[in-house]
Formats: structure tokens, sequence, C-alpha cells
């Protein structure tokens, strides 16, 4: 089985300053991970993804994340946030068995401030 | 990245008639597609998958008599909810898949229900 939690249902920040968006997961295999955006009323995108090889993982719009093993995390960054950046994020993982669904944390609401 | 399209966007019906919504890949061969629902402030739930020729795999808690689903090729999946009611009413997102446990699953849009 596997799970995803995301600390902080909603996080806040100011223009110009460091994202961070937490997830953690669990699993009992080695997991491919993912982050998601939702902007309203609309479907997810894809952010970033992570499957083997580099634990640091480039996404669009200026994104990275990191896999950190021992901290069973995948954390989301962004040096400077945009007004833009305003979204839900959304962590899931996904095992590498012949289930292939993804698990979805709770969701973490960002809102830039001006 | 690939593209997922759904339509229709928004639907309104009343309670008691049955409402399709379909979900097309329109660019790779998807040869799995999962379906959400999302109800508003709240995570996607996993309401079954799809893989194509074959019957879909639904989770614990969802009715597959009530939310019939449907992959008849690489291309298209419906998801038909009947007899609708009220408490239907729902954001429903679709993905879909390649083969491989590696790769990305791409959402389509979203269907929005509302249910009278």
């Amino acid at each position: 089985a596997q799970s995803v939690t995301q600390l902080g249902s909603h996080v806040s920040v100011s223009e110009g300053a460091l994202v961070l968006l937490r997830c953690n997961y669990s699993s009992s295999v080695p997991p491919y991970l993912f982050w998601y955006v939702q902007y309203p009323n609309q479907g997810l995108q894809l952010l970033l993804k992570y499957t083997t090889g580099a634990t640091l993982v480039k996404g669009i719009n200026g994104f990275e994340a990191e896999f950190k093993k021992s901290e069973t995390s995948f954390h989301l960054t962004k040096p400077s946030a945009h007004m833009s950046d305003a979204a839900e994020y959304f962590c899931a993982v996904r095992g590498i068995g012949s289930a292939r669904q993804l698990t979805f944390g709770s969701g973490t609401q960002l809102t830039v401030l001006p | 990245g690939a593209v997922v399209s759904q339509h229709p966007s928004r639907v309104i019906c009343k309670s008691g008639t049955s409402v399709k919504i379909e979900c097309r890949s329109l660019d790779f061969q998807a040869t799995t597609m999962f379906w959400y629902r999302q109800f508003p402030k709240q995570s996607l739930m996993l309401m079954a998958t799809s893989n194509e020729g074959s019957k879909a795999t639904y989770e614990q808690g969802v009715e597959k008599d009530k939310f019939l689903i449907n992959h008849a090729s690489l291309t298209l999946s419906t998801l038909t909810v009947t007899s609708a009611h009220p408490e239907d009413s729902s954001f429903y997102i679709c993905s879909a898949s390649g083969r491989e446990p590696w790769e990305t699953q791409y959402f389509g849009p979203g269907t929005r229900l509302l249910v009278l």
C-alpha cells in the first residue's frame, strides 16, 4: 500500500519569495513520484515527475523537486513565486507493480501575495 | 505533453436521467484510462481503472452499476452516470496512460456535473 501526505493545506508566499510545498510518501516499493498543478475548474497538469536516475528533478514553470529516499520526501520548490503560480498542487505516488493507479495527497492551495 | 479531452465540460441534468461523459486521448494510444471524482476543495478520488478491451476495475465503494465505464478503443473511454441524483453532482476527471507504470498519466480538463 502507498500513501501521500502533504503538510499544509494552505501556503501563502509573497511574490518573488521562495515556494516550498512539502510531500512525504509511504511505499513498500521504490515509487514513482509526481507533482501536478490544478487551476480552478480545470484538470491536472503535470509539473514534474521522478522515476529513476537523478534525484533532483526539474519541471515546468521553474519548479523543481528532490527525491530523498532517506526522508521519504519529494518536496516541491521554486526560487521566486509569481502571481500566476497561485493554484492547487497535488503530490502523487505510483507503484511499479501491476497497479498503476496514482495515489494523491490532499493537496496544497498556494496563494501568492502581491 | 499528450492531450486528453473530455466532453462535455459542463452538464446539468434532471434527477433520474443518465449522463455520458467522454474521455479521449488525442495524440497517443491510452491502454489504460482512469476516472476520478473530485469534491470541492478536496483531492481526487479514484473511481475506476479501465483497460482497453476489458472490464473496468472499480474501487471499493463505487457502484459499478451506477457508474458504467466503457473503454472500447485505445483513444476513447466513456463514463455513464445512470439514474443520476443530486449527490452525484461533482467534478469528474479522466486520465489516460500508456502501458508502462512509469508513464505519465495525462489528465483531461474535467466535467462539471450538476444534477437538479
